[in-house]
């Protein structure tokens, strides 16, 4: 069955430091991935946008890998801040698909 | 400009009960999807409307639920004869053009009781 992973459900770091958030699909064919930002209470907020002829975006301190080889995606972000701290969603477009898929969510602390 | 919206923000309704759950699309998004987020769960696809086409139901899980898209706009999410597994925050989202690739705006949700 399709399945999209997010490697952990939270993440605590250290401020400063940078975070890498993993989103591992099987049994898809991507045609492309998006990463949101979900705060309690509210509905998730688009991040960024990778094509899967695209290795790799930037935005600010936001980074973002796509390897269809390995099926994963590394959502990054640097010199973090306490106001990263919230759920981080992949989802993923399948080639002749419309709606996205999503993953489960890390919930992201970072800690001053 | 506004974003979407959705109305109520919460719903607590009584088993067995129909409920109907409003979204307002960005003005000018052509398409529009409902989602459903369990608690702990992931977003769960449930239907797409693109224009003045067929909607794409694949992710609806029953019968009793349905959607209607008025006039390209808003769109009424309906869940009929209620059960408590129909608990959970029921998401809205638009984007300018299904068909293309662009990022979804989402409302804030109206978040379902069934008592």
């Amino acid at each position: 069955s399709q399945k999209i992973e997010q490697n952990s459900e939270a993440l605590n770091i250290q401020e400063g430091k940078t975070a890498t958030l993993t989103c591992n699909y099987t049994n898809y064919s991507p045609a492309y991935l998006q990463w949101y930002r979900q705060d309690p209470g509210r509905g998730p907020v688009f991040l960024l946008l990778i094509r899967e002829n695209e290795k790799e975006k930037r935005k600010e301190r936001l980074k973002v890998t796509f390897d269809t080889t390995l099926k994963q995606s590394l959502f990054h972000i640097t010199a973090s801040q306490p106001a990263d701290s919230a759920t981080y969603l992949c989802a993923l477009v399948r080639t002749g698909a419309n709606n996205l898929f999503f993953g489960t969510g890390t919930r992201l602390t970072v800690i001053p | 400009g506004a974003g979407v919206s959705q109305s109520p923000s919460n719903k607590v309704t009584e088993k067995g009960k129909d409920v109907e759950l409003r979204c307002d699309p960005i003005s000018g998004h052509t398409a529009l999807y409902w989602y459903r987020q369990s608690l702990g769960q992931g977003l769960e696809f449930l239907i797409y409307f693109q224009g003045n086409s067929a909607p794409d139901k694949s992710g609806l899980p029953s019968d009793r639920f349905s959607a209607e898209r008025t006039g390209g706009s808003v769109s009424t999410l309906t869940i009929q004869r209620t059960q408590q597994e129909d608990s959970a925050v029921y998401l809205c989202a638009s984007s300018l053009d299904g068909r293309e690739i662009h990022e979804q705006y989402f409302g804030p949700g109206t978040r379902l009781t069934v008592t």
